[in-house]
């Protein structure tokens, strides 16, 4: 079975410095991991993925996750946050041999001015 | 590219009535995913689709929930009769075959009352 766990229900932080949203992962083989974020009365939006490679991915917005096998974590960081960034933040696990996503519970991220 | 789109946005009705929700994927994807979250917890699967027949139908709760995909295109899920904890947001999501990424609609809100 194939699980997420997202330890923050809410993670504050002051615009400018640097965010990061914590999720750790238990799959039976590799795994494929995600983040999606969803803004107020929108729809999930696809941020970033690791498949293979290298730890270290890119995606929307500045964006970017490091894949740690030893520590099963795909923790999603940004170097400088923007208030615009406020929103619902959720990680999600996919075992090759499947194909539907696992979900965390979401971290709620408030950037203030 | 069109997104993946959800109707209605909202619905509310009373308990032991029938809903039906419907999902158009993105164009091309062949690939058609239903989750839901029940009041503020995990977004867990409800099924997948590929094309027009079920590969993973495991995460329907009960009989009282059928989902189809009339010639692979867009997808309803019935809810008869629809009970209180079937509250929640229904998100259909769509993914091309040859891709990892799955993209999700706005979400339709469910409540019963």
């Amino acid at each position: 079975a194939q699980s997420v766990a997202q330890p923050e229900d809410q993670v504050n932080v002051a615009e400018g410095n640097p965010l990061t949203v914590k999720c750790t992962y238990s799959v039976s083989g590799n795994p494929y991991l995600f983040w999606y974020v969803q803004y107020p009365n929108r729809g999930l939006q696809f941020l970033l993925k690791y498949i293979t490679g290298d730890n270290l991915v890119k995606g929307s917005y500045g964006f970017e996750a490091e894949f740690n096998k030893s520590q099963t974590s795909f923790h999603l960081k940004k170097p400088s946050a923007l208030v615009s960034d406020s929103a619902l933040y959720f990680c999600a696990v996919r075992d090759p041999n499947d194909y539907k996503l696992s979900f965390g519970a979401g971290t709620t991220v408030t950037v203030r001015a | 590219e069109a997104g993946v789109t959800q109707f209605p946005s909202h619905s509310v009705i009373e308990k032991g009535q029938t809903v039906t929700l419907r999902c158009d994927p993105i164009s091309g994807h062949d690939n058609l995913y239903w989750y839901r979250r029940v009041m503020g917890k995990e977004i867990k699967f409800l099924l997948h689709f590929v094309k027009e027949s079920k590969q993973d139908e495991s995460g329907m709760p009960n009989n009282r929930f059928l989902a189809e995909r009339t010639g692979g295109t867009y997808s309803t899920l019935k809810v008869q009769p629809a009970e209180l904890e079937d509250s929640g947001v229904y998100f259909c999501a769509s993914k091309r075959q040859d891709r990892y990424e799955q993209y999700f609609g706005p979400g339709t809100r469910l409540t019963v009352t």
